[in-house]
């Protein structure tokens, strides 16, 4: 079985202060890692990915996650955060093509 | 279109009717996903297509629910005598299986269901 735990509910971050969404997994074998961003009342949009290789995988708007095998994390940063990514991020592991989400942590950024 | 194409956007149905809800994948993705998203939740996996392959059922949360996907395209989600407990939004996806893009899911902006 495979799961995937975001143990934060919510993240607040001042605007230009360093964000980091935790992710921790349970996937046997190598699983490819997902992140996933929902602004308000918009669809999902697939932000980056890890399949194999550098662990520092750079995807959209300036995000960045780290690949850690040994912890079984996934977590997302991004260097200085930005009212406009105020919204509901999702991590998702898989092995075997189906994406199963975590709870989603909130991120909140103030002016 | 480019993108999942979902539809209706809204329904407001009355307990016990049944309500049919649709997906139209990008073309070319083989693989194609609903999941759920009820208010203050986070998504619930219901069921997975993959090509001819036999649908991964295993998060559809009752028999009352069943989807279909006709020709590895378009594909329908159905659910009997609706309960209050089914409002939610339902969310399609698709994506590429194999390759660079393996993974990457394309969702749909969804069906908002409210059952009275």
């Amino acid at each position: 079985a495979q799961s995937v735990a975001q143990p934060e509910d919510q993240v607040n971050v001042a605007e230009g202060n360093p964000l980091t969404v935790k992710c921790t997994y349970s996937v046997s074998g190598n699983p490819y890692l997902f992140w996933y961003v929902q602004y308000p009342n918009r669809g999902l949009q697939f932000l980056l990915k890890y399949i194999t290789g550098d662990n520092l995988v750079k995807g959209s708007y300036g995000f960045e996650a780290e690949f850690n095998k040994s912890q079984t994390s996934f977590h997302l940063k991004k260097p200085s955060a930005l009212v406009s990514d105020s919204a509901l991020y999702f991590c998702a592991p898989t092995r075997w093509g189906k994406l199963q989400f975590g709870a989603g942590t909130q991120v909140v950024v103030t002016p | 279109g480019a993108g999942v194409s979902q539809s209706p956007s809204n329904k407001v149905t009355e307990k016990g009717k049944d309500v049919e809800l649709r997906c139209d994948p990008i073309s070319g993705h083989t693989a194609l996903y609903w999941y759920r998203q009820s208010l203050g939740q986070g998504l619930e996996f219901l069921i997975y297509f993959q090509g001819n392959s036999a649908p991964d059922k295993s998060g559809l949360p009752s028999d009352r629910f069943s989807a279909e996907r006709t020709g590895g395209s378009v594909s329908t989600l159905t659910i009997q005598r609706t309960q209050q407990e089914d409002s939610a939004v339902y969310l399609c996806a698709s994506s590429l299986v194999g390759g660079p893009g393996t993974g990457e899911l394309f969702f749909g902006e969804g069906s908002r269901l409210t059952v009275l």
